[in-house]
């Protein structure tokens, strides 16, 4: 059973602070790694794409792979209460490029 | 770019009616969508992958003869729900998949449909 796993939470962190969100994996086969953004009562946003080991930025939003940890993160810095959400973290499965799922993180950004 | 729209976004309906959902992808070619639904404070649960061209492939415990996807053509699906029930009432939501840098396809999300089945 393929399985990609997050913290519940609620994450809560102060304004300003970096928020800091894990996420590990499964399937060692996997290629591609997705963070999604939902608020409540909306459907999901892509935020980060990674693909490499390593880190991708991209303004606020930092994603770390680690593949031989089969782990990936997601850093927030300088949060805002405006990234409070729920975060989900997706792996690629290995066929109709479906995706993976974790139940998700939710953040709480307190001002 | 890489925008899908979803139409409509609520619907009420009365037990046992069809409602049907649409599903478009506006600025790109999505060989592959997928539909999910969500009850209230869970996650996301993969109902089916649609397919131009073919027919769908349901998740396990998902009923193919009540919800009828038909994946017509590159840049639209469609999610039937026929003879709803109010324990059909979710929140209904599909993702297209465009072509990414990586190794595989990313999946842009509609904004979803609400369905209230009363």
């Amino acid at each position: 059973q393929k399985e990609v796993e997050q913290n519940s939470g609620p994450l809560s962190v102060p304004e300003g602070a970096i928020a800091s969100l894990n996420c590990t994996y499964s399937d060692r086969g996997s290629q591609s790694f997705f963070w999604y953004r939902q608020y409540s009562g909306k459907s999901p946003e892509l935020i980060m794409s990674i693909y490499s080991n390593g880190d991708k930025e991209d303004g606020r939003f930092t994603a770390q792979l680690n593949k031989a940890s089969q782990y990936v993160s997601l850093l927030i810095r300088d949060s805002q209460p405006s990234d409070s959400a729920t975060y989900l973290c997706a792996v690629s499965g290995r066929s109709n490029y479906q995706l993976i799922w974790g139940a998700g993180t939710k953040l709480i950004i307190k001002p | 770019g890489a925008v899908v729209s979803q139409h409509p976004s609520w619907v009420i309906c009365k037990s046992g009616t069809s409602v049907k959902i649409e599903c478009r992808s506006l600025d790109f070619q999505a060989t592959t969508m997928f539909w999910y639904r969500q009850f209230p404070k869970q996650s996301l649960m993969l109902m089916a992958t649609s397919n131009e061209g073919s027919k769908a492939t349901y998740e396990q415990g998902v009923e193919k003869d009540k919800f009828l996807i038909n994946h017509a053509s590159l840049t639209l699906s469609t999610l039937t729900v026929t003879s709803a029930h109010p324990e059909d009432s979710s929140f209904y939501i599909c993702s297209a998949a465009s072509p990414s840098g990586g190794a595989g396809e990313t999946q842009y999300f509609g904004p979803g449909t609400r369905l209230l089945v009363l």
